[in-house]
């Protein structure tokens, strides 16, 4: 019940095109699903996040959705770049427990 | 702001030792959460620690341990070595206090021969 489960595992996108990554959980205690960017040798850095109680956030050319009653969300780039190219993760965690919950990790590559 | 520093970055051991991996937060950060990268089992959750107590600990052994200090820095600490303790372990510091917004440090690499 802890588990996030992120798909696909990875995925390749034409400069220009739209990369979604999808993810979905069971614990309905979650309250903070936050996305990450990773690049080889480096943490992760914080993309966008997002609270149950709304159904999307966009920041610049990256849209999250967030579907309560399915229990699932993801992650729209739009415009993807070549310098997109990075491992995302998505995660999601319960208030005040310091803990973000996973999920193992999608590996985009934009060619030009 | 300076971002989350850990130190040493790469660290070479053997099995049988142990390892002490410092993080500093960001100013002003009170809470500290562990993690532990690995290619198989992804990032996994270790420990959080906010004002030098221990709020949450994952799934590890017992060799796994860490501390806060009344600064907010931390240690996490792994004695008796596994060779499939080579990870790399990620500190994030957060506000605490409903902030849920984690900032992950550079990592920590450690090797274990």
């Amino acid at each position: 019940q802890q588990q996030v489960k992120q798909s696909p595992q990875s995925l390749i996108v034409q400069k220009g095109g739209i990369s979604i990554i999808n993810c979905a959980y069971e614990n309905t205690a979650f309250d903070y699903f936050p996305w990450y960017q990773q690049f080889p040798g480096k943490g992760p850095a914080l993309l966008i996040a997002i609270r149950p109680d709304v159904s999307e956030k966009k920041e610049g050319r990256f849209t999250i959705s967030f579907n309560k009653s399915a229990k699932q969300f993801s992650l729209h780039i739009m415009d993807s770049q070549p310098g997109d190219s990075a491992t995302y993760f998505c995660a999601a965690s319960i208030s005040n427990t310091g803990k973000l919950i996973f999920g193992q990790g999608t590996t985009l590559q934009v060619k030009p | 702001k300076a971002g989350v520093t850990q130190t040493p970055r790469y660290l070479i051991k053997t099995r049988g030792q142990q390892v002490t991996l410092s993080c500093s937060p960001i100013s002003g950060h009170r809470s500290v959460s562990w993690y532990q990268q690995t290619p198989g089992q992804g990032l996994q959750f270790l420990f959080e620690y906010f004002s030098e107590t221990q709020r949450n600990k994952g799934n590890f052994p017992g060799r796994f341990s860490g501390r806060q200090f009344s600064n907010s820095r931390s240690e996490m600490n792994v004695s008796t070595l596994e060779l499939g303790d080579s990870a790399l372990y990620l500190c994030a510091s957060s506000l605490g206090r409903n902030q849920e917004t984690q900032y992950f440090g550079p990592g920590t690499r450690l090797l274990v021969l």
